[in-house]
């Protein structure tokens, strides 16, 4: 149980193209969904958080425009890289609580490269 | 301020010896913390966690790990390492639900034959 699957797995984009990821909890209703952004050989650093039906929360220094985040339903969050650079490129990973469960199951991650 | 420090970035270890990662907190409210695993490429797997109750708790592929509030640590151990646990590990503290995880640097493990 508690799986959480990622689309794409990698995505290859021009530089000024928009990228949307997908990700979605398979067994579970995700009251609350996470995005991680993580640089080579770094931690994961928060991003954002959303809730179903409502606006997400950014941490600081997160541009809310370029990276747009929708959860409209408890099983489906998306993140949108909007006006894509090279600087953006990152392996992006999502995470999934709510229901029954009291942690976070992450994705595999997408591998997002900007040329 | 809440945070994870895991203070080994690199551990190698000989296949079936004995492993130990060590993992300090610091958090405002009652911890609630985690291990993670991530191999190459991957997501994070979870191996354990712990919120309450025994200090010692059990997690998949063999692993243990205890909580001592005494030294805010939750060090994580295996007695006999194989060489498919070389990964990278992180540590992480967090509220019970649907609240931001603070994670740990990570550790990379390296297991030699």
């Amino acid at each position: 149980g508690a799986v959480v699957s990622q689309h794409p797995s990698r995505v290859i984009c021009k530089s000024g193209t928009s990228v949307k990821i997908e990700c979605r909890s398979l067994d579970f209703q995700a009251t609350t969904m996470f995005w991680y952004r993580q640089f080579p050989k770094q931690s994961l650093m928060l991003m954002a958080t959303s809730n179903e039906g409502s606006k997400a929360t950014y941490e600081q220094g997160v541009e809310k425009d370029k990276f747009l985040i929708n959860h409209a339903s408890l099983t489906l969050s998306t993140l949108t890289v909007t006006s894509a650079h090279p600087e953006d490129s990152s392996f992006y990973i999502c995470s999934a609580s709510g229901g029954n469960t009291d942690t976070q199951y992450f994705g595999p991650g997408t591998r997002l490269t900007v040329l | 301020a809440q945070s994870v420090t895991q203070p080994d970035i690199h551990i190698t270890v000989s296949e079936g010896a004995s492993l130990e990662l060590r993992c300090n907190y610091s958090y405002g409210a009652t911890p609630y913390l985690f291990w993670y695993v991530q191999s190459p490429g991957q997501g994070l797997q979870l191996l354990l966690k712990y919120f309450s109750g025994d200090t010692l708790v059990q997690g998949i592929k063999g692993f243990e790990a205890e909580f001592k509030r005494s030294q805010s640590s939750f060090n994580l151990r295996k007695p006999s390492v194989h060489w498919s646990d070389a990964a990278e590990y992180f540590c992480a503290v967090g509220a019970r639900y649907g609240n931001k995880l603070v994670f740990g640097a990570g550790t990379i493990l390296r297991v030699k034959s």
